[in-house]
């Protein structure tokens, strides 16, 4: 059982906008602004699409967004994509001695 | 541009050990934390160790305490996971990944251990 709680799988179609939620404790996300996302597709390296709860790398679409509110992190895309098909994992910081915890994953499909 | 490879995965019986190794390019890899987080088959990522930057400060998880080893040569800009004593539940796809801001920003491909008789 992974320490963060996500839904196993979301869908939506073309142009759509979906939510991933996130959800974990006062030690972890509600602790610290480090809440982080990280898309994944079959049999790739997880990829950094938002970090510190909403800032996006260079590079990563502005269709992905980050929020945050007490325990309950949030990605959004929007404008789905086909591409955007893929696992989604949420990642928070939990200190120094549990360091990361992750979510358990949640399948995106785009219809 | 940032690249992570891992290696040294492979089949292993239970009890037995087994040696990683990741080659860090494309950035200045003795200024940044490293760590190895893992995946078993259809499952989440679960953190199993970090170091720091100068390799003085070494965190791991509960569940490989006491069996693996975390290091780096900054002069080969390599990352390490001795890990001993081996279980089936050890089973899984192993990444390094590099660590900003305390978050894992680049992660290699991974090397896939598989403990079984």
């Amino acid at each position: 059982q992974s320490a963060l709680t996500q839904p196993a799988s979301v869908s939506g179609s073309p142009g759509q906008s979906i939510t991933i939620s996130c959800t974990g404790t006062s030690s972890d996300v509600g602790s610290y602004n480090l809440v982080s996302w990280y898309q994944q597709h079959p049999g790739k390296a997880p990829k950094l699409m938002i970090y510190e709860v909403s800032k996006r790398p260079s590079g990563v679409s502005n269709r992905f967004s980050g929020s945050k509110s007490g325990n309950t992190a949030s990605l959004t895309i929007s404008g789905l994509q086909a591409e955007d098909e893929a696992d989604y994992y949420c990642c928070s910081y939990a200190g120094s001695s549990t360091f990361w915890v992750f979510g358990g994953g949640t399948k995106l499909t785009v219809l | 541009e940032v690249q992570l490879v891992e290696s040294g995965g492979g089949l292993v019986q239970p009890g037995g050990s087994l040696r990683l190794s990741c080659a860090a390019s494309g950035f200045t890899f003795s200024s940044y934390e490293m760590n190895w987080v893992r995946q078993a088959p259809g499952k989440g990522l679960e953190w199993v160790s970090y170091i720091s930057s100068s390799g003085s400060t070494i965190y791991y998880a509960d569940s490989v305490k006491g069996r693996f080893t975390i290091s780096r040569d900054n002069a080969k800009n390599s990352l390490y996971l001795q890990m001993n004593s081996l279980r089936a539940e050890d089973t899984a796809v192993y990444y390094c990944a590099r660590e900003e801001g305390a978050t894992p920003d680049y992660w290699g491909q991974g090397t896939l251990v598989t403990v079984s008789s």
